[in-house]
């Protein structure tokens, strides 16, 4: 089955320094990833729609030059976490899309705890 | 603009019983798809359960089911003798079309007793 690597699955580091989270599609070419946010007890909220080879789709209200997604390939996309502060902390998870009628398939997501 | 709505915070249900989650959804579209996915506290996100709006024959995956209402645009998802390892959020989502961005109800949070 179609599989999503999200790399790493747990990340803690000082405010103010950046952070690259990795989403791979192991075993098919995903031509749109997507990146979505989860609070505690809360609900997954869209972030962006990243497309190979173009630059991402954000959504209002979710900082562009704070979130880097780069998606240069049809195998990886990355959410650069930029001069991280405390309220950035969440559930970060990513999703590809194999195309035509297919689902999406979910990474693990990856936990970011800022001190 | 689409909308997802879970009325049910938390639900409880014993081992062996049924219980329905429900779903209900705003949209403009003729055909989109809605999907049910499960979250263990491992906070993998786990399809469970997927409905084209064309198709009008209800899907069911082994002990899952949905009762799929288009003119209602309800979509609920029925849990036949449930399991310890069903105890889970669950999220109901909309998708306009194939690999499109997934919208989220509020999700329902599950627990299953013995």
């Amino acid at each position: 089955g179609a599989v999503v690597s999200q790399h790493p699955s747990w990340v803690i580091c000082k405010s103010g320094t950046s952070v690259k989270i990795e989403c791979r599609s192991l075993d098919f070419q995903a031509t749109t990833m997507f990146w979505y946010r989860q609070f505690p007890k809360q609900s997954l909220m869209l972030m962006a729609t990243s497309n190979e080879g173009s630059k991402a789709t954000y959504e209002q209200g979710v900082e562009k030059d704070k979130f880097l997604i780069n998606h240069a390939s049809l195998t990886l996309s990355t959410l650069t976490v930029t001069s991280a502060h405390p309220e950035d902390s969440s559930f970060y998870i990513c999703s590809a899309w194999t195309g035509e009628n297919q689902p999406q398939h979910f990474g693990d997501g990856t936990r970011l705890s800022i001190l | 603009a689409q909308t997802v709505t879970q009325s049910q915070p938390e639900m409880s249900v014993q081992e062996a019983e049924t219980v329905t989650l429900s779903c209900t959804y705003d949209t403009s579209e003729n055909n989109y798809y809605l999907f049910w996915y499960k979250q263990p506290p491992s906070r993998q996100m786990i399809l469970v359960i997927r409905q084209e709006a064309y198709k009008q024959q209800n899907a069911t995956e082994n002990r899952f089911s949905v009762n799929f209402q288009k003119a209602a645009k309800s979509f609920s998802l029925k849990i036949s003798d449930s399991q310890l390892g069903d105890t889970a959020m669950y999220f109901c989502a909309f998708a306009n079309q194939a690999g499109t961005a997934l919208i989220f109800g509020k999700g329902t949070t599950l627990s299953v007793s013995s």
